[in-house]
């Protein structure tokens, strides 16, 4: 089973600045990656598949981008708006079952 | 519209076998490709993936929880139905369905999600 870990667990950001968050894969992944935003209450959303392809309707604030290793991954968010505070969660569909993700990064204002 | 709707019991006694459906619309399982899981995330914890069939019919479980799950679909009703059997207090959680395609296995549209309590 592939690992993900995130970090950090919680970050904390003001309104305006930029927000990086990291997933590391226990081995490969390629770029089977995914990110999601989940809000208190709501399905989680998917934001980024590929590694670093947003999904529709996604603002371009968002990025998401791979290292060389395809071991580590970012998730930036620049110019965070009110609505982005929320946890972020990674997701690896490289070799499953099982599919799994990682346990979450909560961004909250500063 | 494309959505899914996940339903079932709120509340289900240790032991009990828990039946969920996600009904769906707006696409189908028939189109090639098309893949529907369920995704469980206990109260304040994360994710985690429980089971996939996809437009073949073909099933795939977390290995961990593999000998408690069952999943089936009704192409004719767009619904696809988990069981899982020997429920416990540790399958308090909410239940999502979710669609993604095997070009990526990224969940692209997923449910609201129902919360299941396991309780005496």
């Amino acid at each position: 089973e592939i690992v993900l870990t995130q970090s950090p667990a919680t970050l904390s950001v003001s309104p305006g600045e930029s927000a990086t968050l990291s997933c590391r894969a226990s081995q490969t992944v390629g770029r089977n990656l995914a990110w999601y935003q989940q809000k208190p209450g709501q399905a989680p959303r998917l934001l980024i598949y590929g590694a670093s392809i947003r999904a529709t309707g996604i603002p371009d604030r968002f990025s998401g981008s791979g290292s060389e290793t395809e071991t580590e991954f970012t998730l930036t968010i620049s110019s965070l708006q009110p609505e982005d505070f929320a946890v972020y969660y990674c997701q690896q569909y490289s070799y499953w079952p099982p599919i799994t993700f990682g346990q979450g990064t909560k961004v909250d204002i500063k | 519209q494309v959505t899914l709707t996940e339903s079932g019991p709120a509340l289900v006694k240790p032991t009990q076998t828990l039946t969920l459906t996600c009904s769906f619309s707006g696409f189908s399982l028939n189109t090639p490709g098309v893949r529907v899981s369920w995704i469980r995330q206990p109260p304040g914890k994360a994710l985690e993936w429980l089971a996939l069939v996809d437009w073949a019919d073909d099933k795939y479980f977390n290995a961990s929880l593999k000998t408690r799950l069952s999943i089936s679909r009704d192409t004719s009703k767009n619904q696809v139905v988990l069981r899982m059997t020997s429920m416990n207090p540790a399958d308090t959680a909410t239940y999502f369905c979710a669609r993604s395609y095997s070009t990526s296995t990224s969940f692209d549209l997923w449910g609201r999600g129902t919360l299941v309590t396991v309780s005496s």
